[in-house]
């Protein structure tokens, strides 16, 4: 059984400048959720999706947007990076809402 | 405002002591309550869960939690600690119908010394 791996591992971006960062979830998970996780802090939910539908969202901008294919990999795209938005950013999938398994992360850096 | 909070930023313990870690959580209700550990260049691990019933939970690698709504706490604890327990380690709560949106404390980091 293949777990959550997320791709890239470390990425470097400059301001203003867009990112994709991909998923893909468990064996038989249809369910994702992204965080993101600032140097010292806890992870914060960004967003989750539900067989290919946004099903919650957490305290972020709209230029923080995600997919869900059928195969129930995802994407999360950041438009218009700012310096905030380094961090690392970590994707979990589960099976309806059940316990989540987080893959190990992308570190973004903004500079 | 609904908040977790991990008063401990920082716990240095000596292989083979106790370890305690402290959760205090603010919601309008009892909400799910996990514990997780995260490794240097790992995802998060789940090492226990309290959703309702017996309030001392039993996790993995020897952890155990217990509940305590008139305190609103969730605290961690294992009772003798190895070196690979060196870790970060945070607190979550979730909304009772929507576990897969977690909120998060902002961590202790547990190192182990000799």
């Amino acid at each position: 059984e293949t777990g959550v791996t997320q791709s890239p591992t470390h990425l470097i971006k400059t301001r203003g400048q867009q990112v994709t960062l991909r998923c893909s979830s468990q064996s038989g998970h249809n369910t994702v959720s992204w965080y993101q996780q600032a140097l010292g802090q806890g992870p914060q939910f960004i967003f989750q999706y539900y067989r290919e539908e946004e099903n919650g969202r957490g305290n972020f901008p709209p230029r923080f947007s995600g997919l869900q294919f059928p195969n129930y990999s995802s994407e999360l795209n950041v438009n218009a990076l700012e310096l905030d938005d380094s961090a690392l950013y970590l994707c979990a999938s589960s099976l309806n809402h059940n316990e989540q398994f987080f893959g190990p992360g992308t570190r973004l850096t903004v500079l | 405002a609904q908040s977790v909070t991990q008063p401990d930023i920082h716990i240095t313990v000596s292989e083979g002591a106790s370890l305690e870690l402290r959760c205090n959580y603010s919601y309008g209700a009892t909400p799910y309550l996990f514990w997780y550990v995260q490794s240097p260049g790992q995802g998060l691990q789940l090492l226990l869960k309290y959703f309702s019933g017996d309030t001392l939970v039993q996790g993995i690698k020897g952890f155990e939690a217990e509940f305590k709504r008139s305190q609103s706490s969730f605290n961690l604890r294992k009772p003798s600690v190895h070196w690979s327990d060196a870790a970060e380690y945070f607190c979550a709560v979730a909304e009772t119908d929507s576990w897969g949106k977690l909120q998060f404390g902002a961590g202790t980091q547990v190192v182990v010394t000799p």
